[in-house]
This record gives structure tokens, sequence and C-alpha cells, in this order.
């Protein structure tokens, strides 16, 4: 089956510019997923959709990352204006309903984001 | 939240011997313990995991162990090798899917 697609593989960006990220989950996962990675850290949550819907966004730093999936689908992850420690990798993972869901949590190749 | 911490932060061994990393968690309502292995730029993937009703699980060289009153759980790598070197994490979990994951544990096996 193919895996989570996510695009761009790399960007490098100058500090207060506008960055978007893109990701297609497999097909049919209806839950969705954007983690945050920092050099030498533990990915972190940012926002978890269920369909088209937001479940979590607690982690996310609503003031400058916006996240949507309107077609309970694709996901885009915005961030504006991007500041230097946002600099990670921003990894989206998929998973399918039910209640082993955790067990079938695929992750994409992310994006690495470099602020300067 | 959960927190989660990981020890030892970074573990070199010997090819052929064992490596055992300890991830400790704070929510007692934990029910699900995956571990991930990441290698340089790639993508963690699930190598094992274990669910609050079984102690122990087994997979080839594998193996995670579960202390839910201790609020603790292992990963085992017996006869280590080259390519088990890699950033391991731990990333307990509720039924509501969300996975906190730890710092991750360098592990680095000498040939």
């Amino acid at each position: 089956e193919a895996g989570v697609a996510q695009s761009p593989r790399y960007k490098i960006i100058e500090k207060r510019q506008s960055v978007a990220f893109w990701c297609n989950p497999i097909s049919g996962h209806a839950t969705l997923y954007w983690y945050q990675q920092i050099l030498g850290q533990g990915p972190k949550l940012l926002i978890q959709f269920q369909n088209n819907g937001v479940v979590d966004d607690s982690q996310l730093p609503k003031d400058r990352f916006s996240a949507e999936r309107l077609k309970g689908v694709d996901s885009t992850l915005k961030i504006q204006p991007a500041k230097l420690e946002d600099s990670a990798v921003y990894l989206c993972a998929s998973s399918s309903l039910g209640q082993n869901a955790n067990e079938k949590l695929f992750f994409g190749s992310g994006t690495q984001l470099s602020v300067l | 939240g959960e927190n989660v911490e990981q020890h030892p932060s970074t573990l070199s061994v010997q090819e052929g011997d064992s490596a055992v990393i300890k991830c400790t968690y704070s929510d007692s309502a934990s029910n699900y313990f995956p571990w991930y292995k990441q290698e340089l730029g790639k993508r963690p993937q699930l190598i094992i995991d274990i669910r609050s009703n079984v102690g122990e699980k087994k997979d080839q060289r594998i193996a995670v162990t579960l202390n839910k009153t201790a609020k603790h759980f292992s990963l085992h790598i017996t006869e280590t090798q080259p390519e088990d070197s890699a950033v391991y994490f731990c990333a307990p979990s509720q039924d509501d899917y969300k996975l906190s994951f730890g710092a991750g544990t360098t592990v680095t096996v000498r040939a």
C-alpha cells in the first residue's frame, strides 16, 4: 500500500517568512496527525484530525501555526510568520479507526524546515 | 499531560551484546506502550508494542516488558547488530491515539 506522502522534503526560509507543508495520508485513514521534531528530541504532537474535524490542537502555537483538512483527506500545515525556533522536521502521520488505532500509526518522511 | 522519561539517553554496546532501554511514564491511564526506531534522516517506525493486559512480548531479537504498577516499560534487544544503531523512542498513550514520545535513546552498536 502507498505510504503517507509529504512535501516538500526540505525547505529553507528566513525568519518572519511564511511556509506551508502538505500531507496526503494513507487512503482510508480517518485520523491525521502533525508532529514537530526538533533536532535531538522526540516528536511532539501539534494537531490531530479525525476526518475534517480537529480532535486536539492544545500544543499548536495558534498565534503563528494553522492547519486544515478541509475534505477530510489531505492536510496543510502553515507557519506565519516563522521564527528561528521553528526549525525542525515536521512529520505527518495517519492511522485507521478502531480499537487498536495506535498500532496502525504510519509516519511520512517529513519536511525538514530550516529558518535562518 | 503525560510525562515520559527514557534512560539512558545514549547507549553504546559491542556487537552481539544486549541492549536495554527503560521508559517511565506518569499517566496511570496509559494502556498502549510502543517502541519506535528512527534511523538518521528517516521516519520513526514501530518496532514492537504491548498493551496493558500483557506483561511481555517478543519478536525475534527484540522484546518489550511492562510493569504497569511501577509505570515503566523496557525495550530489550539481544544479539545486537550494526543495523540496530538508531534512536529509539518510547511513546505511551491511552486509547485516544495520542502518543507522547520520550526524548529518545541513541544506540550505537560497535563492530
